[in-house]
């Protein structure tokens, strides 16, 4: 089984500052991880996954994550932060060869103050 | 092109109904998977769905039921409704067999208030 641990709840960040949403997973298999974003009364948005190769990846909207394996942590970091950018976002692991079963964990709500 | 659709969007009932909610997925998509989000948390892996058949599923009682039509699109049915299944219920389409480079689509949800 899987476990993700997001470390804050809630971040504050000012505007055109940078942020960085910390996760950590526990898996006894290898995993892919998922970073999603969600907007008030919507569903989730894929911003990037890691499934292999390069540690660093980028994704949607300025964001990027880095996978660290020893570390077991998959933090999400964006240099320059918009007032759209206020919402919540889930980190995610599923175990490779799954059925997309993903175990999410329980969100950081960014918020861009101007 | 569609995405996730769902139905209804909001929802109330009282304790000890029945509920049913829907889902049609993303056009090309023959897998569905439903998720429970509680206020404040994550969201929780409920089943899933393909070829008609529940083929994963996560840790819910048997109140929690589903089901998948030749069309693919699926129901989510919750009898002796509790309090405690206040949620948004999101429903997630897939094509089965294709790699994780092709994402899970999701939809907005429904929202559930049992009172």
């Amino acid at each position: 089984a899987q476990s993700v641990t997001q470390l804050d709840s809630q971040v504050p960040v000012f505007e055109e500052a940078p942020v960085e949403l910390r996760c950590n997973y526990s898996s006894s298999v290898s995993v892919y991880l998922f970073w999603y974003v969600q907007y008030p009364n919507q569903g989730l948005q894929l911003l990037l996954k890691y499934l292999s190769g390069s540690t660093l990846v980028k994704g949607i909207n300025g964001f990027e994550a880095e996978f660290n394996k020893s570390q077991t942590s998959f933090h999400l970091r964006k240099p320059s932060v918009h007032i759209s950018d206020t919402a919540e976002y889930f980190c995610a692991v599923t175990a490779v060869g799954s059925a997309r079963q993903l175990t999410f964990g329980s969100g950081t709500q960014l918020t861009v103050l101007p | 092109d569609a995405g996730v659709t769902q139905s209804p969007t909001h929802l109330i009932k009282t304790r000890g109904q029945q509920v049913t909610l829907r889902c049609s997925p993303k056009s090309g998509h023959d897998t569905v998977s439903w998720y429970q989000q509680a206020l404040g948390q994550g969201p929780q892996f409920i089943f899933q769905y393909y070829e008609e058949e529940e083929r994963q599923r996560g840790n819910f009682p048997d109140r929690f039921s589903g089901h998948q039509f030749p069309n693919y699109s699926s129901e989510l049915n919750v009898n002796a409704l509790l309090l405690g299944d206040s949620a948004l219920y999101l429903c997630a389409s897939s094509l089965q067999g294709s790699s994780y480079n092709s994402p899970l689509h999701f939809g907005n949800g429904t929202r559930l208030t049992v009172t």
